[in-house]
């Protein structure tokens, strides 16, 4: 049993859809990540929660939008998203922030029509 | 130059192969270190952090070279369970980013 889960683990919408990730960790961690894997490219982080506020947004766009409502659950709120949005998104946790120790939920495979 | 670099590969193997992979980073400052090992559609697992002593754990052995910069895993005794792709993962203490390296396919053959 995986300490953080993610849902769904499939996602296809179109481009003017509203959709959710949600990501739940039962480790009692205190920092929350969301990275971005697209095909041969590094993990990109996106957004970093510790102790669920918000201390990072790497550059991200307004399409994408985190929600921290306590230090077990983050979401990434998705709309009017592109095609080139469609990657893996990664939720991951540690128990202090940026230790380098993540642990990483399986992903959700978002596909963008 | 990006900030944390990793040959992709892919290394093809025999079993019973020695294989290394090296990383190398820009930032001098650079604080932890760390290697990832991730199965084809899955995600990343920590393998090992890698210390300035270097770190030790059954075949798997990885070092930091900080004059170099660059830290290196070794596989000794290759199975066909570690094919893999493996992401080197770089800590900067200014600012305190993680940052991974794109990652090295590893396939080993029977």
């Amino acid at each position: 049993e995986t300490g953080v889960t993610q849902t769904p683990r499939h996602l296809v919408m179109g481009m003017t859809n509203k959709k959710s990730l949600k990501c739940e960790q039962h480790l009692g961690h205190n920092a929350m990540y969301w990275y971005k894997q697209s095909a041969k490219k590094p993990l990109e982080l996106m957004f970093v929660y510790n102790f669920k506020e918000q201390t990072e947004n790497n550059s991200v766009p307004s399409r994408f939008s985190p929600e921290c409502p306590n230090s077990s659950h983050l979401f990434l709120h998705l709309h009017t998203l592109q095609p080139e949005d469609s990657a893996l998104y990664l939720c991951a946790s540690s128990q202090e922030l940026n230790t380098g120790e993540l642990f990483f939920g399986e992903g959700s495979r978002l596909t963008v029509l | 130059r990006k900030e944390v670099e990793q040959d992709p590969g892919p290394f093809n193997v025999p079993e019973g192969a020695t294989v290394a992979f090296n990383c190398t980073y820009s930032n001098s400052a650079s604080q932890s270190f760390f290697w990832y090992r991730q199965d084809c559609r899955k995600e990343p697992k920590l393998l090992m952090s890698v210390y300035s002593s270097g770190n030790e754990d059954g075949r798997f052995t990885a070092q930091l070279n900080r004059a170099s910069q660059y830290i290196s895993l070794l596989i000794r005794d290759s199975k066909l369970s570690d094919s893999a792709t493996y992401l080197c993962v770089v800590i900067n203490t200014g600012g305190f980013k993680t940052i991974f390296g794109a990652g090295t396919r590893l396939f080993v053959k029977a």
